[in-house]
């Protein structure tokens, strides 16, 4: 019930492409859902979070869709530039808790 | 602002010694919580701190300790080394909870890299 479920495990895109990251969860007590982005040896960086009341969320070309019945939220990233290559990490957070529980994680490559 | 600093960055050990990392939040924040980041495993929780209390702890052994020191600076202490200890260690901030902040962020540091021999 702990687990954050998240595919795919690695994504090629082109330049422009939108490429499109899922997460599945089943903790119903999650009401936080954070997206980080990770390049080699750097620490996660927040991008986009969202709260279960909301369908969806954009920051930029950063597109976060939610489906609370289904229990899954995904990741939509708008004309990939090949900056956007490196890995990306979905989690969940009970209320007021420090603790995320992690997705196992999406390598992006976008191709110039 | 100052980022999240965690020293030192790169750390290598042999099995069965002791490690200490250090972690220095951004100023303001009260709230330190560990993760430990393998190829395995991904990204796990290890403990959370809020005014020197631990408020949250992972499905680490006791091996894994930590303390937070009352300017909100925070340490992990890894006891007995063992092989598979060997990870990138990261330290996240965020102001701290009160009622009604559920979406408080957190903040990651760039983590310490330890390779236990």
């Amino acid at each position: 019930q702990q687990q954050v479920k998240q595919s795919p495990q690695s994504l090629i895109v082109q330049k422009g492409g939108i490429p499109i990251i899922n997460c599945a969860y089943e903790n119903t007590a999650f009401d936080y859902f954070p997206w980080y982005q990770q390049f080699p040896g750097k620490g996660p960086a927040l991008l986009i979070a969202i709260r279960p009341d909301v369908s969806e969320k954009k920051e930029g070309r950063f597109t976060i869709s939610f489906n609370k019945s289904a229990k899954q939220f995904s990741l939509h990233i708008m004309d990939s530039q090949p900056g956007d290559s490196a890995t990306y990490f979905c989690a969940a957070r009970r209320s007021h808790t420090g603790k995320l529980i992690f997705g196992q994680g999406t390598t992006l490559q976008v191709k110039p | 602002k100052a980022g999240v600093t965690q020293t030192p960055r790169y750390l290598i050990k042999t099995r069965g010694q002791q490690v200490t990392l250090s972690c220095s939040p951004i100023s303001g924040h009260r709230s330190v919580s560990w993760y430990q980041q393998t190829p395995g495993q991904g990204l796990q929780f290890l403990f959370e701190y809020f005014s020197e209390t631990q408020r949250n702890k992972g499905n680490f052994p006791g091996r894994f300790s930590g303390r937070q020191f009352s300017n909100s600076r925070s340490e992990m202490n890894v006891s007995t080394l063992e092989l598979g200890d060997s990870a990138l260690y990261l330290c996240a901030s965020s102001l701290g909870f009160r009622a009604g902040r559920a979406t408080d962020t957190q903040y990651f540091g760039p983590g310490t890299r330890l390779t236990v021999l």
